[in-house]
């Protein structure tokens, strides 16, 4: 089974700090993704990776960043965190650009900005 | 980029019975898949059911099967026999070839005893 992993389920950060969120996937796969999860917004792309060290913008990229150092693993950064970050991130990975492909999700990081 | 709309925040289901979902999206592509996916409230998404455009027939997961309307640009989820297990939030997702998906708003999906 594929499995995702994210480094935390909960964290709080206060404003201004920079926030890592982590993501590991165990099968190889070449696509990952990080998404924020929104009441009444769906999921919402911020940035994905189609190979090590490269990145796309998603849909909101504004104030995050992204590392991909390692197949296996793909970082969300905020640079500084605000307030309005406040949100579910979720991380998912898929094995090619095959439609076919179903992406696998991490269990989510709550993150809290105060 | 497309969009994918589900037009229903909040649906409920007396156990037992049967849900529809629905989910339409905004396509000019021939070719893509279109999928259903599950966030029960412990939040992890799993993948319910994937539908290929080229395929006319209808796919099916023992209790959930779609429908699947390509010209009307349809694709919405029927649960069969209803569990408690069910509830949860479920997003439709289109992807074509290439690398993004698109997910809707979600429905929540109540399950009453």
């Amino acid at each position: 089974d594929v499995k995702v992993t994210q480094s935390s389920r909960y964290l709080v950060k206060r404003t201004g700090e920079k926030v890592f969120l982590e993501c590991v996937q165990d099968m190889d796969h070449e696509n990952m993704f990080w998404y924020r999860q929104d009441p009444g917004l769906g999921l919402r792309l911020i940035y994905f990776s189609y190979d090590v060290k490269m990145k796309e913008k998603g849909d909101i990229p504004e104030g995050y960043s992204v590392s991909r150092e390692k197949k296996e693993r793909f970082s969300l950064i905020l640079e500084s965190a605000s307030t309005n970050q406040t949100s579910m991130y979720l991380c998912a990975s898929t094995l090619g650009p095959s439609g076919s492909n179903e992406q696998f999700f991490g269990p989510g990081t709550r993150l809290t900005v105060l | 980029a497309q969009t994918v709309t589900q037009s229903q925040p909040e649906m409920s289901v007396q156990e037992a019975e049967t849900v529809t979902l629905s989910c339409t999206y905004d396509t000019s592509e021939s070719d893509y898949y279109l999928f259903w996916y599950k966030q029960p409230p412990s939040r992890q998404m799993i993948l319910v059911i994937r539908q290929e455009a080229y395929k006319q027939q209808n796919a099916t997961e023992n209790r959930f099967s779609v429908n699947f309307q390509k010209a009307a640009k349809s694709f919405s989820l029927k649960i069969s026999d209803s569990q408690l297990g069910d509830a949860a939030m479920y997003f439709c997702a289109y992807r074509s070839y290439g690398n993004q998906f698109y997910f809707g708003t979600g429905t929540s999906l109540t399950v009453i005893p």
